[in-house]
Parts: C-alpha cells; structure tokens; sequence
C-alpha cells in the first residue's frame, strides 16, 4: 500500500522555469512533510519541510504548498538550475508509537533541467 | 562536520551467501536508521535503533535479516542468506533526536550497492 503517492516520475524542465512536483497522501496522523534531493550515487539529503499548520513554506527557491483538506503537497523549485538535476522524494511523517517517528517516502521524481 | 559513513560503497554476492554492511553515524546522534531503497522506489524503513535498543523492527525480513548497535555507535545491518529482490541500496541514517519527538533531519550516508546475482 502506497500511502504517498508522487507525481510525475519524471520531470523535464528548462533552465530557469520552474519544476512542479506533486504529493499526495491518504493517512490523515501524518504531521511532518519534508522533501529531500538525492544525486546519484549519494543518499538522500533535506530540502526543506512543512508542518500541517502552515500552507505554505519557502527557502530561496524552494517552496513547498500544503493543501490539507486534500491531502496534497507540492514543491515548487523557481528559476531552475542545471544543479538542481537530481532525484526529489516527498515523505510524511508520523508517530509509529513508543515514540518512534518512521519516514515515508513517495517513490521519487527524476528532475533534469535542460540549459 | 563528518557525515554518516557506510562500507562497502559496492557489494556484488550470489544468492544464498551471506553479507554485512557497516554504518558510523554522526557523533553524539542518538538514533541510527537502516533503509533499504529498490532502484526507482523511495527508501523503506527496515530499522531503528535508540541508542543501542531497537524502537522499530516492524518491517525488517527478520528470517534473513539482522541489525546491531553495539555500545550505541557503529552498526552492522546483515543479510543471510541473500535473495534476488534484495538487490537494492541499503542507506543508514542517523539523527540527533533523543526524544524521538521528531526524526524530520534525517543525514543519510552513502548507501551501500548491493547486487545479487
């Protein structure tokens, strides 16, 4: 069961547009929502996060939108760069029990913005 | 600042033997993650550790895999006997929170490859 879902698999983006990458979740105890880049070759790194009670977070270039009535997230990358080429994850977080935290991961959109 | 390190980068083994991937966390990060991600998928969580205590397990194929922290620092994720669908990158991660209210910065390693023929 794919309890986040992204979209597109695969986005192909002129340098300086911006790149639109969609989430969506069904399971309503989620209460943290961050994005993370991964290159190849390196393990996935932070990008920025949201919480539930803002609708929407932004970091130079990175903005998240949070739609909770329906359930969707999106990262919005303004001005895209050949470097921002990688692959982002959506997650969503939730308290497992016992105080455990567990990270769920969409499955991930190859971003490559062209010069 | 040292990151999370992991080794080997790369493993290549035959079904049915055996294998063993190492993690050195962040210094002082109290929580230790192992993540297994398949080509094209997103990481799935296989285990949590607090210190040296396991706190999550739930999804780890405990008939062939096995995890330790010993002295609450360095970790071995092992796998034996190997299958096919292993094949997969196994990503450890470490976090500071002692509290675990919040596992959000997550610093993931490397990743070891792993190809089983």
């Amino acid at each position: 069961q794919q309890q986040v879902k992204q979209s597109p698999q695969s986005l192909i983006v002129q340098k300086g547009g911006i790149s639109i990458i969609n989430c969506a979740y069904e399971n309503t105890a989620f209460d943290y929502f961050p994005w993370y880049q991964q290159f190849p070759g390196k393990g996935p790194a932070l990008l920025i996060a949201i919480r539930p009670d803002v609708s929407e977070k932004k970091e130079g270039r990175f903005t998240i939108s949070f739609n909770k009535s329906a359930k969707q997230f999106s990262l919005h990358i303004m001005d895209s760069q050949p470097g921002d080429s990688a692959t982002y994850f959506c997650a969503a977080s939730e308290n497992s029990g016992a105080g455990s935290y567990q990270l769920t991961f969409g499955k991930g959109t190859k971003l490559s913005v062209i010069p | 600042e040292a990151g999370v390190a992991q080794s080997p980068r790369y493993k290549i083994i035959e079904k049915r033997q055996s294998v063993a991937f190492w993690c050195n966390p962040i210094s002082g990060h109290a929580t230790l993650y192992w993540y297994q991600q398949i080509l094209g998928q997103g990481p799935k969580l296989l285990i949590q550790f607090q210190n040296n205590g396991v706190v999550d397990d739930s999804q780890l194929p405990k008939d062939r895999f096995s995890a330790e922290r010993l002295k609450g620092v360095d970790s071995t994720l092992k796998i034996q006997p190997a299958k096919l669908e292993d094949s997969a990158v196994y990503l450890c991660a470490s976090s500071l929170s002692v509290n675990l209210a919040t596992n959000e910065k997550l610093f993931f390693g490397s990743g070891t490859q792993l190809s089983v023929l």
